[in-house]
């Protein structure tokens, strides 16, 4: 079993739809948890991190962190054909290597 | 451009043939990781160093595979008598330091095809 687990997807929703992402974990020992956005062919780029439990908004963009069920999610709200793309989630216990889920591929239409 | 760069941004190679890799890291950025991502999966971690020193390796770098940083600057991979199963892509990515967190920054990763 992987450390990460993440629906590879792909999700598909219409523009301005609300889209959660999900990630679970099984390493008790994670404390940071981020969330990358891969488009084709390129590297990753972080859009947020969260430290321990609870949530962090940043423009559309809401992460949330659940340390006792060991689950965390991504919110992108009035999603935009910009956003499809491929989204990471990613955790460690700091200064160290990054653990990845799969990725999930998300598709919006106009 | 002050990212992350990586060079080759493609190499195909034949089976059994040597390659290498290089990362520019962000400059000031002490800290350097190497992962390889095959299609479909996310990033898996292969090797990190922090300044010159190689801290930590992964079971999944074999020792076909060796990563230096000399002078805590900019890092190698290659990778010696390549097989089928090296195909994949080779991402870089540098942290600053004093960031516990480790916000990795990306570069765009060399795709390898080992033919």
């Amino acid at each position: 079993q992987k450390e990460v687990e993440q629906d590879p997807g792909p999700l598909s929703v219409p523009e301005g739809a609300i889209v959660s992402l999900n990630c679970t974990y099984s390493n008790s020992a994670f404390q940071y948890f981020m969330w990358y956005r891969q488009y084709s062919r390129k590297g990753p780029e972080l859009l947020m991190y969260t430290y321990s439990s609870g949530n962090k908004e940043d423009g559309r963009f809401t992460a949330q962190v659940d340390k006792s069920s060991k689950y965390i999610s991504l919110f992108i709200r009035d999603s935009q054909p910009s956003d499809s793309a491929t989204y990471l989630c990613a955790m460690n216990t700091g200064f160290q290597k990054l653990v990845f889920g799969t990725g999930t591929r998300l598709l919006v239409s106009p | 451009d002050t990212g992350v760069s990586q060079d080759p941004r493609h190499k195909i190679t034949k089976r059994g043939q040597n390659v290498t890799f290089r990362c520019d890291p962000i400059s000031e950025h002490n800290r350097l990781y190497w992962y390889r991502q095959t299609l479909g999966q996310g990033p898996e971690f292969l090797t990190y160093f922090q300044n010159e020193a190689q801290l930590e390796k992964s079971r999944l770098l074999s020792d076909r595979f060796s990563a230096e940083r000399p002078k805590g600057s900019f890092s190698t991979l290659e990778i010696q008598r390549t097989e089928q199963g090296d195909s994949a892509m080779y991402l870089c990515a540098s942290s600053p330091p004093g960031q516990i967190y480790n916000e990795q920054f990306f570069g765009p990763g060399t795709r390898l095809t080992v033919l």
